[in-house]
C-alpha cells in the first residue's frame, strides 16, 4: 500500500517567516494530494489540496507544489501567524478512491 | 448543518467491555470513514463505505466492526476493547463528487 513520510516532526518558526513541510510517497498511482490542519482537541480540516495534472497550487498565504517524478510534495506557508499554529498533515490517494494515507504529522509553532 | 457529529466525546473502558462510537453527518454524503490518531502515526483507516450497505477493511481493520445502515450513520464497534485501541478516533464523510473528506471532532477512548 501507500507510504507517506512527512518532515520535519516538527517546526518552530518566527512570525513573519516562512514554513515548509515537505512529504514524500510510494505509490506513483497516487495523484491525489489532500494537506489538513488539526488544531488542539478538533479533527483534521482539509486547508489545500493538488491533483497530479498541475505543479503548484496557491491559495492566499499557502501553497503545494507537487513533483510527480521525485514522488514528493511540500506545503509552504508565507508570512506565518499566530493562528497557524497547529499540526498539519499531507495525505495522498488515488482520485476519488477516498482511501487517504496520512504522513505522520508536523507540529507548526510560531513564535511572537 | 452540523457536518459530521461523533458521541462520546470521551470515553474510558476496561479491557474486554464493548462499546460503539457513533458517528453521523448530514451532508448526505456517500463516503464515510474511520480514522485512529495515535502520536506519530498520523491517521491510519480502519474501515469505510462508499455507500449504504456496503462497507470494507482500511489499514487496520482488526478488532472493529461496521455497519451501514443509512447514509447519515457510520457506527464502528469494539466487541471486546484491548488498550491497544486506546487512541483518538475520527470518523469522516464525503461526497462522491470530489475527494474532500471533512472530519468529526474526535473520540478520545482510553481502554484500561
Amino acid at each position: 500500500g501507500e507510504n507517506v513520510e512527512q518532515h520535519p516532526s516538527t517546526l518552530s518558526v518566527q512570525e513573519g517567516d516562512s514554513a515548509v513541510i515537505k512529504c514524500t510517497y510510494s505509490d506513483s498511482a497516487s495523484n491525489y494530494f489532500p494537506w489538513y490542519k488539526q488544531e488542539l482537541g478538533k479533527g483534521p480540516q482539509l486547508i489545500i489540496d493538488i491533483r497530479s495534472n498541475v505543479g503548484e497550487k496557491k491559495d492566499q498565504r499557502i501553497a503545494v507544489t507537487l513533483n510527480k517524478t521525485a514522488k514528493h510534495f511540500s506545503l509552504h506557508i508565507t508570512e506565518t501567524q499566530p493562528e497557524d499554529s497547529a499540526v498539519y498533515f499531507c495525505a495522498a490517494s488515488l482520485a476519488y478512491d477516498y482511501k487517504l494515507s496520512f504522513g505522520a504529522g508536523t507540529t507548526v509553532t510560531v513564535r511572537a | 448543518n452540523a457536518g459530521v457529529t461523533q458521541t462520546p466525546k470521551f470515553q474510558v473502558l476496561k479491557t474486554g467491555q464493548s462499546m460503539t462510537l457513533q458517528c453521523a453527518q448530514d451532508m448526505n454524503h456517500e463516503y464515510m470513514s474511520w480514522y485512529r490518531q495515535d502520536p506519530g502515526m498520523g491517521l491510519r483507516l480502519i474501515h469505510y463505505s462508499v455507500g449504504a450497505g456496503i462497507t470494507d477493511q482500511g489499514e487496520v481493520p482488526n478488532g472493529y466492526n461496521v455497519s451501514r445502515s443509512t447514509t447519515e450513520d457510520f457506527p464502528l464497534r469494539l466487541l471486546s476493547a484491548a488498550p491497544s485501541q486506546t487512541s483518538v478516533y475520527f470518523c469522516a464523510s464525503s461526497s462522491t463528487d470530489n475527494n474532500e473528506q471533512f472530519f468529526g471532532p474526535g473520540t478520545r477512548l482510553t481502554v484500561l
